[in-house]
């Protein structure tokens, strides 16, 4: 079975922290996804990365940075959390076989 | 107007009765994934798929290419079939990104 895992299922920062979610692959997927998902607005894309080192911005990048230093793992930054940012965060991965998601972390900004 | 449009946002139904969800979508896809959230929890790809249809268990997912359209139907609904069902479309441009509809959340009654 692919996992995808992300490292708490549960965070509460307080405005000004840096926070780092970190997101975890078992099946050598090039393509990785941060989302964040908000009532009434679905899924939309932070951030992606098709390679190591590789990466792009997705529909709502602002307020966030990434990291791939291995394949295997792609990390989401928040250089300095606000409230604004409270929401579920997702990381999926994905080949031409599908789409593959992590538990998903609850972040509330406080 | 999203590229990703579900109807209905919520659906309430008795135990054993068809539900029936559509997606439109208005994007080039190579794919269409359904992808089902219980409360609290991550989420869950149930279907991928670019033509025809598609079953497993009471789970049914059809797509029709021409007219961008797929439903995902649950036959014989149980209460443990409540939660929130999301299609998504998959981009043909080869990086897998998902454009998705905002979910329909399924509430069965027993």
């Amino acid at each position: 079975d692919v996992k995808v895992t992300q490292s708490s299922r549960y965070l509460v920062k307080r405005t000004g922290e840096k926070v780092f979610l970190e997101c975890v692959q078992d099946m050598d997927h090039e393509n990785m996804f941060w989302y964040r998902q908000d009532p009434g607005l679905g899924l939309r894309l932070i951030y992606f990365s098709y390679d190591v080192k590789m990466k792009e911005k997705g529909d709502i990048p602002e307020g966030y940075s990434v990291s791939r230093e291995k394949k295997e793992r792609f990390s989401l930054i928040l250089e300095s959390a606000s409230t604004n940012q409270t929401s579920m965060y997702l990381c999926a991965s994905g080949t031409t076989g599908g789409a593959f998601f992590g538990q998903g972390t609850r972040l509330t900004v406080v | 107007k999203n590229e990703v449009e579900q109807s209905p946002q919520n659906l309430t139904a008795q135990e054993g009765e068809f539900i029936t969800i559509n997606c439109s979508y208005s994007v080039g896809i190579s794919a269409l994934h359904w992808l089902q959230q219980h409360p609290g929890g991550g989420i869950v790809s149930l279907f991928m798929l670019s033509s025809g249809k598609k079953k497993h268990g009471r789970l049914i997912a059809t797509i029709n290419i021409q007219e961008k359209h797929s439903s995902l139907h649950i036959t014989a609904s149980h209460p443990r079939d409540s939660a929130v069902y999301i299609c998504a479309g998959q981009s043909n441009f080869g990086n897998e990104k998902l454009t998705f509809g905002t979910g329909t959340r399924l509430t069965i009654i027993p």
